[in-house]
């Protein structure tokens, strides 16, 4: 079976802490990704990585960086924590290539920033 | 740009109910399309895809069929049970195998 983990199911930190997310995936799936869920707004793409050190931004990158030093590990990070980002977020990896290869989704880490 | 939208819920029905959840799609070209499903405290995970016109998908007894003609990949169940209780999410495929994402319809069935 796929796994994709993460490193914490709930983490509460406060306003200007540094925070890294992490996850890893066991079926050296190229490409990893990372989302944050809201509700009444769904799954928004805030970065995604298709080889190791490669990475591209999503659709809401702003606060976030990211790190793939290796292929089964991306890292997702919170420069200066702030409030607005209180969230569900979601690690993801699929194969590459031109087929629609799934993603697999690890469990979620729900961030509360105080 | 890609979008995707879903019906708004939370939808609520009783055991062996007829279930639909609309989505509708906007984008450029004939995208590959989704539905995921999230059980409680779980990730998403796939329920079904087609990825050209007239394709049907299915699993699990939910279908959803590809219209093009309409922009639209609706669910459908014929009579939904109580483990069937999750958050439903509609998906198009963009550009380099990013997924775009609808809000999301919260199911609950009730026995």
């Amino acid at each position: 079976d796929v796994k994709v983990t993460q490193s914490s199911r709930y983490l509460v930190k406060r306003t200007g802490e540094k925070v890294f997310l992490e996850c890893v995936q066991d079926m050296d799936h190229e490409n990893m990704f990372w989302y944050r869920q809201d509700p009444g707004l769904g799954l928004r793409l805030i970065y995604f990585s298709y080889d190791v050190k490669m990475k591209e931004k999503g659709d809401i990158p702003e606060g976030y960086s990211v790190s793939r030093e290796k292929k089964e590990r991306f890292s997702l990070i919170l420069e200066s924590a702030s409030t607005n980002q209180t969230s569900m977020y979601l690690c993801a990896s699929s194969y590459q290539g031109p087929r629609d290869y799934e993603q697999y989704f690890g469990p979620g880490t729900r961030l509360t920033v105080t | 740009g890609n979008s995707v939208t879903q019906m708004e819920g939370p939808v609520t029905l009783s055991e062996e109910a007829f279930l639909t959840i609309n989505c509708t799609y906007t984008a450029t070209g004939y995208p590959s399309l989704f539905w995921y499903v999230q059980y409680p405290g779980e990730g998403l995970q796939l329920l079904l895809k087609a990825t050209k016109a007239d394709d049907k998908g299915s699993n699990k007894g939910f279908e959803a069929t590809y219209r093009k003609e309409t922009t639209s990949f609706h669910l459908e169940k014929g009579s939904v049970q109580v483990s069937d209780s999750a958050v439903y999410f509609c998906a198009l495929r963009g550009g380099a195998q990013k997924l775009v994402f609808g809000q999301g319809t919260r199911l609950t069935i009730n026995p």
